[in-house]
């Protein structure tokens, strides 16, 4: 079946540091990858996506790019700020472009000290 | 802009009780969702509904029934609670018409049964 694994966390890091949160899925057909974000105490919200591979989405000055030959999409943000501090998940949409049926990585806990 | 909108935001309940986790959204989309996350788990999809009147199982759905009479609303029913039904449950919707979408989520239940 679909899956999503992600690295584990939690992330520390110091503001202005380099981030990355690597991420894989298994090669099911051809979904959609999300990333979402969890501020404390909030739902979710969609961060970035990318629909094919070699696209890459970006927002807010995070980058991850679909990797079809390594079925990767890694979130990278080259200098990250106290507010990023969050909970970070990856997610697959179902394959065949449909993506109302997400399957989530277990989230990565970000914390971005001053 | 009220989006997805869940109550209640907080519930204890005792083991044995029942009741509805109350979900709904105003964006007019067709596919709603329910999702429950626990620590170190992510979110798990519990039941989803592509329509009004159709509504078919996720991930993890003993312990919980759904109905879609409308477009607007996806309750969430637990008819009797369990000390592992603890958890905080996310609501999620988006059109399907178009695809990749993304899923606009609610700001969770907080639910614990004692």
């Amino acid at each position: 079946g679909n899956s999503v694994t992600q690295m584990e966390g939690p992330v520390t890091l110091s503001e202005e540091a380099f981030l990355t949160i690597n991420c894989t899925y298994t090669a099911t057909g051809y979904p959609s990858l999300f990333w979402y974000v969890q501020y404390p105490g909030e739902g979710l919200q969609l961060l970035l996506k990318a629909t094919k591979a070699d696209d890459k989405g970006s927002n807010k000055g995070f980058e991850a790019t679909y990797r079809k030959e390594t079925t990767s999409f890694h979130l990278e943000k080259g200098s990250v700020q106290v507010s990023d501090s969050a909970v970070y998940f990856c997610a697959r949409g179902n394959s065949g472009g449909s993506n109302y049926k997400l399957t989530f990585g277990k989230g990565t806990l970000l914390t971005v000290n001053p | 802009n009220a989006g997805v909108t869940q109550t209640p935001k907080f519930q204890v309940l005792k083991t044995g009780q029942s009741m509805t986790l109350q979900c709904a959204q105003d964006m007019n989309h067709e596919y709603m969702s329910w999702y429950r996350q626990d620590p170190g788990m992510g979110l798990r999809l519990i039941h989803y509904s592509v329509g009004a009147g159709i509504t078919d199982q996720g991930e993890v759905p003993n312990g919980y029934n759904v109905s879609r009479s409308t477009t607007e609303d996806f309750p969430l029913r637990l008819l009797s609670a369990a000390p592992s039904q603890t958890s905080v449950y996310f609501c999620a919707s988006s059109s399907t018409g178009v695809s990749n979408q993304p899923q606009h989520f609610g700001d969770g239940t907080r639910l614990s049964i004692l």
